[in-house]
């Protein structure tokens, strides 16, 4: 799996975006972007995924780069319950046998009143 | 709710014993996925199954061993245990597609 390297923190006013970003210079052709976060102690959650078209669903949108050698995720309007730690991951998708995740360090996000 | 269940949420044992750690994967999930969060160490995958058989295995211990059972929970047997094996255990699951990865609430292991 590709290697990813993500900002150690970011801060964000409540109500506005938050752009987190993403290297993964060495993506291969068949490895997917996929972003998770962790509230506090929480199990990891799944946010988002794609491979290099622009994604958005009910909770954020992916940018992927053209080169897809970087990705940002957005949180259209960022909310208090949105302080976590955010990891962005690149691996092979779907498969039986390719179910590991690599969890990087991430990046912790914290929103401000 | 992901929909995946893990018991106990505590445990407190000492060090040379035997834990067993459960997970109820979502309904239909035929993948179970077992993953370590140490202060040290971060969250590091351990070991997947599907259907009843071992696909996947990570930085899994020999102390350490897991199955899944006919009816798709799964649990980890971790004995031996050493004070640096105290950390959250997550069980994850995951559809046929295995895209997404749905995570349980953790088990805290402590080890004294």
């Amino acid at each position: 799996d590709a290697k990813t390297t993500q900002p150690p923190s970011m801060d964000c006013a409540e109500g506005r975006a938050a752009n987190l970003p993403c290297n993964h210079s060495t993506i291969s052709g068949n490895e997917y972007v996929y972003w998770y976060r962790q509230i506090h102690s929480q199990g990891p959650q799944y946010i988002i995924h794609g491979l290099k078209n622009n994604e958005t669903n009910e909770m954020a949108s992916l940018i992927i780069t053209e080169d897809r050698k970087s990705s940002t995720l957005i949180l259209p309007h960022a909310t208090l319950r949105d302080t976590a730690v955010y990891y962005c991951i690149v691996r092979v998708q779907g498969g039986t046998s390719y179910g590991k995740l690599t969890f990087g360090q991430g990046t912790i996000l914290t929103v401000h009143p | 709710d992901s929909g995946v269940t893990q018991t106990p949420k505590h445990l407190i044992t000492a060090t040379g014993q035997r834990v067993t750690l459960r997970c109820s994967p979502r309904s239909g999930d035929l993948s179970v996925y077992w993953y370590q969060q140490s202060l040290d160490q971060g969250l590091q995958f351990l070991i997947q199954y599907y259907n009843g058989e071992e696909r996947a295995k990570g930085n899994i211990l020999e102390r350490f061993s897991a199955q899944q059972f006919p009816d798709l929970h799964s649990e980890l047997n971790l004995s031996s245990l050493e004070l640096g094996d105290s950390a959250l255990y997550f069980c994850a699951s995951s559809g046929n597609r295995g895209y997404e990865q749905y995570f349980g609430p953790g088990t805290r292991l402590t080890v004294t």
